[in-house]
């Protein structure tokens, strides 16, 4: 099955600064990649996705790119605000449909 | 649509009982997957159904945990018996066509064994 790691564990950045969430996958079969943001207490929202025919997905303030050659994509959060403060999940799907998550990335944005 | 809906939000139980966990997926969503949360594993999928059957439950960690989806709208994950490492957040998720959307994950049940 599909194994996703992440890094870091946890960021830290200034408000105004980019935060930038780094992921890789071990199956080439995968082709879906979504970014869930999870807040305290609270359930793993999707905020992003990717497919394998694209390289990069921009919505407002977060995009997402992919590199299937390297088998890496990356989470990109620009202009950071507190609220944006949460835990990151990187997932990747392989062909039998299920969803292995990363570990997590604890982003914390100082006001 | 309210949204994945699980039951209860919190589950503080004795050693030895038996807990089942109750999951209502999104109408017309044709998968389900359980997943469970801790600090030291993240998040981990258990098992998942696609229209109703039962297809990966490799994840499931002992004999002691079953997952039943008697029909489309209805799930159910059983811990019997429950011990003090099973304490964790349980999230259930539903989605459809299974990779081609994003999952919708439940507001996850709080379980506590002591």
């Amino acid at each position: 099955g599909e194994n996703v790691e992440q890094h870091p564990s946890t960021l830290s950045v200034q408000e105004g600064d980019s935060a930038v969430i780094k992921c890789t996958y071990s199956d080439s079969a995968s082709n879906y990649f979504p970014w869930y943001k999870q807040e305290l207490g609270k359930r793993p929202q999707l905020i992003i996705d990717i497919r394998s025919n694209v390289g990069e997905k921009k919505d407002q303030r977060i995009a997402v790119t992919l590199n299937k050659t390297a088998k890496h994509f990356s989470l990109h959060i620009t202009e950071t605000q507190p609220e944006d403060s949460a835990v990151y999940f990187c997932a990747g799907t392989s062909n039998n449909n299920d969803m292995r998550f990363g570990a997590g990335t604890r982003l914390t944005v100082k006001p | 649509d309210a949204g994945v809906i699980q039951s209860p939000r919190h589950e503080v139980t004795e050693m030895g009982q038996e807990v089942t966990l109750r999951c209502k997926p999104i109408s017309g969503h044709d998968y389900l997957f359980w997943y469970r949360q801790t600090m030291m594993r993240g998040l981990e999928l258990l098992i998942y159904f696609n229209n109703n059957v039962p297809i990966d439950d490799s994840g499931m960690p002992e004999d002691r945990f079953s997952a039943k989806m008697p029909n489309a709208s209805f799930s159910t994950l059983k811990i019997q018996p429950s011990e003090p490492r099973d304490s964790a957040v349980y999230f259930c998720a539903s989605s459809f066509q299974g990779r081609v959307f994003g999952y919708t994950f439940g507001s996850g049940t709080r379980l506590t064994v002591v």
